[in-house]
């Protein structure tokens, strides 16, 4: 069964701690991305990798770190430089770089501050 | 000013309607181009793709405007579970290789 995984689906967190979301692709796909979604609002871009070994920051990559040692696996860090981490958080990868084609999404990561 | 803009809506139709959803996307490098469908608390999913000819698929037709920077959705014959959040994509061209942009999404409701 082909498909992007996210654990865990709901993550609790203590201020000042960081944590690390989960994403696996068995799709054989180049590229993955991390979207953060908040109530009512778009997806924004927080990370995105075309290739292994190397990553680019979005669009909001401000107290966020990832990387990329595996084709199939694109793990994202939430740190406790990041201000308001409380969101959703989707995972996304697309068969060939450079943005041209579709991309799918996992189920997500919701992320609470407590 | 936002790459790519929505009217976020909502739309509130009745069953066997029909509706239109336009953007406008801001790079005119843009090369690809998509709509897709979230539903609540749930992951976007693709909707289709969009093509300088227009395509369509069933019930619903997607439009590109290349000159004046415009993409368009319509859905005929609306069914309650049509009801979700309508994203317009852009990207893959000049400032935006690499990446897809998303709009903030239109949100539509189809009651009986």
């Amino acid at each position: 069964d082909g498909g992007i995984t996210q654990s865990p689906k709901y993550l609790f967190r203590k201020e000042g701690q960081n944590v690390t979301l989960s994403c696996e692709q068995n799709l054989n796909h180049d590229a993955m991305y991390w979207y953060r979604q908040d109530p009512g609002q778009g997806l924004r871009l927080i990370y995105y990798s075309q290739i292994v070994n190397d990553f680019q920051k979005g669009d909001i990559a401000e107290g966020y770190s990832v990387s990329r040692e595996k084709k199939e696996s694109f793990p994202l860090t939430v740190t406790s430089a990041q201000k308001n981490p409380t969101a959703f958080y989707l995972c996304a990868s697309s068969q060939t770089s450079g943005g041209f084609s579709e991309q799918f999404f996992g189920p997500g990561t919701r992320l609470t501050v407590l | 000013r936002k790459e790519v803009e929505q009217d976020p809506g909502p739309f509130n139709v009745p069953e066997g309607a029909t509706v239109a959803f336009n953007c406008t996307y801001s790079n005119s490098a843009s090369q690809s181009f998509f709509w897709y469908r979230q539903d609540c608390r749930k992951e976007p999913k693709l909707l289709m793709s969009v093509y300088s000819s227009g395509n369509e698929d069933g019930r619903f037709t997607a439009q590109l405007n290349r000159a004046s920077q415009y993409i368009s959705l319509l859905i005929r014959d609306s069914k309650l579970s049509d009801s979700a959040t309508y994203l317009c994509v852009a990207g893959g061209g000049g400032t935006s290789y690499g990446k897809l942009t998303f709009g903030q999404g239109t949100i539509l409701t189809v009651h009986p």
